[in-house]
């Protein structure tokens, strides 16, 4: 296992449109989480899974994000009608527990 | 809420010791944990304090003091990989899931 793995690296997406996002966590982590990290600062907590459950949502989600982890392995984040505010690093990471989690190289998105 | 607060940068040359300080204000208080992220990378676990005291890894070393909210990422004999930004965070109380950084320390090693 490789660690946690994001996809796309990049995506360049035009206001208005759909985007979603993957990602593969480490394979006997059963939480995992999506952060939202702007230039120059830290990463901000969106949401949390455990096993295929969703936990809890930041405030920060709005109704355009919606996020799922289907049987409990990889995870998706879809944002609709993005906004250039959307524009963002998207984190995704994953933990045994409550350990501290191992993040991924995230989705750098840029909203035109 | 959570607030942590940390410099923005520290410059230094190779084979120096640079200290980051991470002060915190929380609600409750479930250990101090610091992160490295280098440009375009991923956030990298560097290690975590739950009790006071130093804890050794390698060239890292991390304090931690509850009575002050207060805690320090020691980097020593400094290398040019160095470089890179170095963030503090803790747990929410009572949701061990959530992390809440600081805005990180901006770290810059010259030759």
């Amino acid at each position: 296992d490789t660690g946690v793995s994001q996809n796309p690296r990049h995506k360049i997406t035009k206001r208005g449109q759909n985007v979603t996002f993957r990602c593969d966590p480490i394979s006997e982590h059963n939480r995992l989480y999506w952060y939202r990290q702007t230039l120059g600062q830290g990463p901000e907590f969106l949401t949390y899974f455990q096993n295929e459950a969703q936990l809890e949502k930041s405030r920060l989600l709005s109704d355009r994000f919606s996020a799922e982890r289907p049987k409990g392995s990889f995870s998706t984040l879809e944002i609709q009608r993005t906004e250039q505010g959307d524009s963002a690093m998207y984190l995704c990471a994953s933990s045994l527990d409550s350990r501290d989690p191992f993040f991924g190289q995230g989705t750098r998105l840029t909203v035109v | 809420g959570q607030s942590l607060e940390q410099p923005s940068e520290v410059t230094a040359v190779e084979g120096a010791i640079v200290q980051i300080n991470c002060t915190y204000q929380t609600s409750g208080f479930y250990g101090l944990s610091w992160y490295q992220q280098h440009d375009g990378g991923a956030p990298t676990f560097l290690s975590y304090n739950a009790l006071d005291g130093l804890e050794e890894t390698g060239r890292f070393s991390s304090f931690l003091s509850r009575s002050d909210s207060y805690g320090y990422l020691l980097l020593q004999e400094l290398q040019m990989k160095d470089s890179a930004s170095y963030f503090c965070a803790v747990r929410d109380p009572g949701r061990d899931y959530k992390l809440s950084f600081g805005a990180g320390t901006t770290v810059t090693v010259r030759a």
